[in-house]
């Protein structure tokens, strides 16, 4: 079974500084990778995705993540934050055309 | 991208009461539909996996009777929670995905649910 494993449930950082978000994951076999951000009581919205190809993978709002196939990890990273990217961030994992297997989120909150 | 609307974005129904949520996809055929719970602070927990014509797979721990769904289209999905209670209030997300091999979930606004 899928397993996704947020390593932080809060991560605080300062306006324009650099923030990493980590997320490993356990399967044995090929998974299709994603990042969501949520806004207070609005649904998910996707920020990248990896299906197969370059590791590194480019997403929306300046967002990156980095497939890292012997590490099991998907670390979405962004080199300057804003304000605005204060919301919560949900790693998911995915084999096939299964349901989407959630970690626990993690509460990015940029600091002016 | 393709876009699911959910509606109602916020409903606050009386212990007892059934409460009827929808889930559209607009521009695409959804042939699966997912709905997730959300519990404060906490991820999203999956409750069943619709397909369209066909009865809705529930997760372990899910009362079937109590969230009835249908998917009697390939654009809508219906969760319909009976006889709601306080404990069953909670946020309520559903996605779907384009086509059957889809590899990539559109998700829905989110329904907050308040049972008093």
């Amino acid at each position: 079974a899928q397993s996704v494993t947020q390593l932080d449930s809060q991560v605080p950082v300062f306006e324009e500084a650099p923030v990493e978000l980590r997320c490993n994951y356990s399967s044995s076999v090929s998974v299709y990778l994603f990042w969501y951000v949520q806004y207070p009581n609005q649904g998910l919205q996707l920020l990248l995705k990896y299906l197969s190809g370059s590791t590194l993978v480019k997403g929306i709002n300046g967002f990156e993540a980095e497939f890292n196939k012997s590490q099991t990890s998907f670390h979405l990273r962004k080199p300057s934050v804003h304000i605005s990217d204060t919301a919560e961030y949900f790693c998911a994992v995915r084999q096939g055309n299964t349901p989407l297997v959630f970690g626990k989120g993690t509460r990015l909150s940029v600091i002016a | 991208g393709a876009v699911v609307s959910q509606h109602p974005s916020r409903v606050i129904c009386k212990s007892g009461t059934s409460v009827k949520i929808e889930c559209r996809s607009l521009d695409f055929q959804a042939t699966t539909m997912f709905w997730y719970r959300q519990f404060p602070k906490q991820s999203l927990m999956l409750m069943a996996t619709s397909n369209e014509g066909s009865k809705a797979t529930y997760e372990q721990g899910v009362e079937k009777d109590k969230f009835l769904i249908n998917h009697a289209s390939l654009t809508l999905s219906t969760l319909t929670v009976t006889s709601a209670h306080p404990e069953d209030s909670s946020f309520y997300i559903c996605s779907a995905g384009q086509g059957a091999q889809a590899t990539e979930a559109f998700f829905g606004q989110g329904t907050r649910l308040t049972v008093v």
